[in-house]
């Protein structure tokens, strides 16, 4: 299948600054991008869908001043989280939507990023 | 979205078949059935996905019965590698769509 990956795979912040995790498809476009969450023992709870070229959608819940989302290009979406606080710590998962292939298996996961805010 | 309903664990052993049946009392005609598996710290993988009937691949089958209101996951003879979280999802088309994940079954494999 399509590979999806994120950078960084663990960060550590101190509490107040911000964080940019980036996540990109390697070998395929993808106009859409899904942010997820997910804290230790539980599922993934989807934050927001990142649309190329245009504002994300949030999930309700989810401040989008907090957690800023951009999708610049057709294999780049970038999760900002400003002025992190060690409740954000947790693992965020990407994930991106394969428009060209008719393959049933249409959206792809990443390996996850750990935040850890100290 | 439609609601799934999944065990919240299960246990086997090396060598077996297991099954994880969902429910999806509220499925709507065009949502197809998939289903993910996650190991810890990594990002979900897609398993299989079904409308109805049976569908078999090189690692899984689902069972799907006429009235599409629950699902099964049949896996063969099981390892320990296959210890993971199961998690079913129910939406339109081949995850064109955004995925609400529930709470997930999880499988522990013992030797």
């Amino acid at each position: 299948g399509a590979v999806v990956s994120q950078h960084p795979s663990w960060v550590i912040c101190k509490s107040g600054t911000s964080v940019k995790i980036e996540c990109r498809s390697l070998d395929f476009q993808a106009t859409t991008m899904f942010w997820y969450r997910q804290f230790p023992k539980q599922s993934l709870m989807l934050m927001a869908t990142s649309n190329e070229g245009s504002k994300a959608t949030y999930e309700q819940g989810v401040e989008k001043d907090k957690f800023l989302i951009n999708h610049a290009s057709l294999t780049l979406s970038t999760l900002t989280v400003t002025s992190a606080h060690p409740e954000d710590s947790s693992f965020y998962i990407c994930s991106a939507r394969d428009t060209t292939g008719a393959a049933e298996e249409t959206q792809y996961f990443g390996p996850g990023t750990r935040l850890l805010v100290l | 979205l439609a609601k799934t309903t999944q065990p919240i664990s299960m246990d086997s052993y090396e060598g077996q078949e297991v099954n994880i049946t969902c429910s999806h009392n509220n499925i709507a005609t065009n949502d197809y059935i998939t289903w993910y598996q996650q190991f810890p710290s990594q990002g979900p993988r897609f398993i299989i996905q079904g409308y109805k009937t049976k569908v078999t691949n090189e690692v899984a089958s689902l069972f799907i019965p006429a009235d599409r209101k629950s699902s099964t996951l049949s896996l063969p003879r099981v390892s320990l590698s296959d210890t993971a979280v199961y998690y079913c999802l129910v939406g339109p088309s081949g995850g064109y769509n955004k995925l609400i994940f529930g709470a997930g079954t999880r499988l522990a494999v013992h030797p």
